[in-house]
């Protein structure tokens, strides 16, 4: 596609319930990270993959938030046992290895926990 | 539509004047620094970026200075139009890493029409 597909775009989950976001990144991105956005803040780094290799996921908050890219194209955040806390927008960005412009994000999945 | 961010600084704008915009960044080591636009419900849209090697970069009605003794950055916006209005992040990438991007608080540039 021309840029970055998250969904869903947006999701309801009750506290305690596991939650799957989906991103689509550009065709031939190489590097696929994923950014944690609180309303009224800026985006925070979650986690990064080049190809499928997940390189970095120091900005994880807990162990269980979990991120893959099996087959190095489509990624998924996993959130288990949601938290409050947890509500916030997700976003996805890619971009060519190396890319000088930074990234291209996508829209974000708005995550709010009940 | 949902808001980008409730409590944001905002700047506003007559349509027409220039904007700036700006922001203090944390590490005296970064070497790449970037603006994004983000409108209310969609991702942050690049803009423009400068490298730590230079003062100035000018883009489409857009230009970035970049002063490394304070550890500042600036957008500055020429004849600011209506769709302008968004909030401004700016974002800085550490010397040690050629992915990882730190982002400030924002600003909320509002243009009256």
């Amino acid at each position: 596609g021309a840029g970055v597909s998250q969904s869903p775009r947006y999701k309801v989950a009750k506290r305690g319930q596991d939650v799957a976001l989906r991103c689509d990144p550009i065709s031939g991105h190489v590097s696929l990270f994923w950014y944690q956005q609180a309303l009224g803040q800026g985006p925070e780094f979650l986690t990064y993959f080049q190809n499928e290799a997940q390189l970095d996921k120091s900005g994880l908050p807990s162990d269980r938030f979990f991120a893959e890219r099996p087959e190095g194209s489509v990624s998924t955040l996993k959130i288990q046992r949601t938290q409050q806390e947890d509500s916030a927008v997700y976003l996805c960005a890619s971009r060519v290895a190396g890319g000088r412009e930074g990234y291209t994000f996508g829209s974000g999945t708005r995550l709010t926990v009940v | 539509g949902e808001s980008v961010g409730l409590h944001l600084p905002t700047l506003s704008v007559q349509e027409g004047d220039n904007s700036i915009i700006n922001c203090a960044y944390s590490n005296s080591a970064s070497d790449y620094f970037i603006w994004y636009k983000q409108e209310s419900g969609k991702g942050p849209q690049f803009i423009i970026d400068i490298r730590s090697n230079m003062d100035k970069r000018q883009g489409q009605r857009v230009t970035v200075l970049l002063n490394k003794t304070v550890k500042h950055l600036s957008l500055q916006i020429a004849a600011t139009q209506p769709g302008d209005s968004a909030v401004y992040f700016c974002a800085e990438r550490g010397r040690n890493s050629s992915y990882k991007l730190i982002f400030g608080s924002g600003t909320r540039l509002l243009v009256r029409p």
